[in-house]
């Protein structure tokens, strides 16, 4: 079955220094993967989507497949990247995503 | 920009009611989704509608039903309300797969939360 873990609720980290939200994913075809984030009181938005392979808000994300793993990382984070971060997958095949439970990332002063 | 648009950002019911949350998109997607966020379980997929009076069951569809009769609206039903179906929930669209790409990125709505007495 098609599953998304993303192994952290919790995260956090001081101004500065780098970030990583992991996300692992199972799935035995081609995979697509999406970061979305939700600020508070914002709706959830589209952070950043393998395909593309461009940098969002000093995110990156690289999909690695033999560990079948889709980590978020930014090298200095900062008080606004605080939000609930969710990783996401697609099946070929169908247009329904598999979100993961959610970490949220807290970057304290 | 893609805008969807959920008719309540907050909702109170009472116990077996018959409750109706309304979403409209206003850039022609194909696609329309229906999902529940409680804190600790993510985001669950209750259905998903890939066109106009098309339906598909999620995760979750237990309790509820969905209806799209027209390509820009798509509305979740809550036949009768229960307090464990209280939550947030999130409607979503997306543009059909093409290009080689099986999945487009998804837009979503404010949210509504609804809460059942």
């Amino acid at each position: 079955a098609q599953r998304v873990t993303q192994p952290e609720k919790l995260l956090s980290v001081f101004k500065g220094a780098p970030v990583e939200l992991k996300c692992n994913y199972s799935y035995s075809g081609s995979p697509e993967l999406f970061w979305y984030v939700q600020y508070s009181r914002q709706r959830l938005q589209l952070l950043l989507r393998h395909i593309s392979r461009e940098s969002i808000k000093g995110f990156t994300a690289d999909l690695n497949k033999g560990e079948t793993s889709f980590h978020l990382k930014k090298p200095f984070a900062q008080e606004e990247d605080s939000a609930m971060y969710y990783c996401a997958l697609g099946q070929g095949g169908s247009e329904k995503l598999v979100f993961g439970k959610g970490t949220k990332l807290t970057v304290n002063p | 920009d893609v805008k969807v648009t959920q008719s309540s950002r907050y909702l109170v019911k009472r116990t077996g009611e018959k409750v109706f949350l309304e979403c409209v998109q206003d850039m022609d997607h194909e696609n329309m989704f229906w999902y529940r966020q409680d804190p600790g379980l993510g985001l669950r997929l209750i259905y998903f509608s890939y066109d106009v009076k098309m339906k598909e069951k999620g995760d979750i569809p237990e309790g509820y039903s969905v209806s799209r009769e027209k390509k820009e609206r798509f509305s979740l039903i809550l036949e009768s309300a229960s307090t464990n179906q209280t939550s947030m929930y999130l409607c979503a669209s997306s543009s059909a797969a093409g290009g080689g790409i099986s999945n487009q990125p998804q837009h979503f709505g404010d949210g509504t939360r609804l809460s059942i007495l």
